[in-house]
């Protein structure tokens, strides 16, 4: 039972590259959730899936595509970045009825 | 003004002190509230649960208060490793809000 599971770890892009990150749960979640983390910060929501097949936007959306391919894997698209983006991404789960988030380990972004 | 309000700190105190944070909330309609643990570089992971009557976990204490819309953690006898960032959360209809987090550092 691998939890959330976030690739990659790391990752260099230029201004105007276009990139996935990728998340996976295998705790049969239905919810899952993209936040960005910018250095002395708390979370802010980008984009949420509150079941397979749907998204909705959260707080800082602009810039950011999702899918949600199957209930398993959400993935987020920056489809031109930029430094502004430069941030930690963190995916997290969770079970209907249940309020504790489960977080993968982050993907470290840096847009030169 | 933020949603959800933190002192940042730092909080620097020595083993053994009691620390508590405290934390404010703008959305009189949020339904839950919980405080996360966030060591450096990692990810956050859910340290308790808040509910109106109060609750305690071990050293741990939360307690909420929604006619002043301010939820606080009482951390008794600090351990070195209670040094972490504490996360404030509200929880509405499935959608969190963290606040920015309250950095404590216990020192030897």
């Amino acid at each position: 039972n691998a939890g959330v599971t976030q690739t990659p770890k790391f990752q260099v892009l230029k201004t105007g590259q276009s990139m996935t990150l990728q998340c996976a749960q295998d705790m049969n979640h239905n919810s899952m959730y993209w936040y960005r983390q910018d250095p002395g910060m708390g979370l802010r929501l980008i984009y949420y899936s509150a079941s397979e097949g749907t998204t909705d936007k959260g707080e800082v959306p602009n810039g950011y595509n999702v899918s949600r391919l199957n209930k398993r894997e959400f993935s987020l698209r920056l489809e031109s970045a930029a430094p502004s983006q430069t941030s930690v991404y963190f995916c997290a789960s969770r079970r209907e009825g249940i309020r504790e988030q489960y977080f993968g380990p982050g993907t470290r972004l840096t847009v030169t | 003004r933020k949603e959800v309000e933190q002192d940042p700190g730092p909080f620097n105190v020595p083993e053994g002190a009691t620390v508590a944070f405290n934390c404010t909330y703008s959305n009189s309609a949020s339904q839950s509230f919980f405080w996360y643990r966030q060591d450096c570089r990692k990810e956050p992971k859910l340290l308790m649960s808040v509910y109106s009557s109060g609750n305690e976990d071990g050293r741990f204490t939360a307690q909420l208060n929604r006619a002043s819309q301010y939820i606080s953690l009482l951390i008794r006898d600090s351990k070195l490793s209670d040094s972490a960032t504490y996360l404030c959360v509200e929880d509405n209809a499935g959608k969190s809000t963290f606040g920015d987090g309250t950095t404590l550092t216990v020192k030897p």
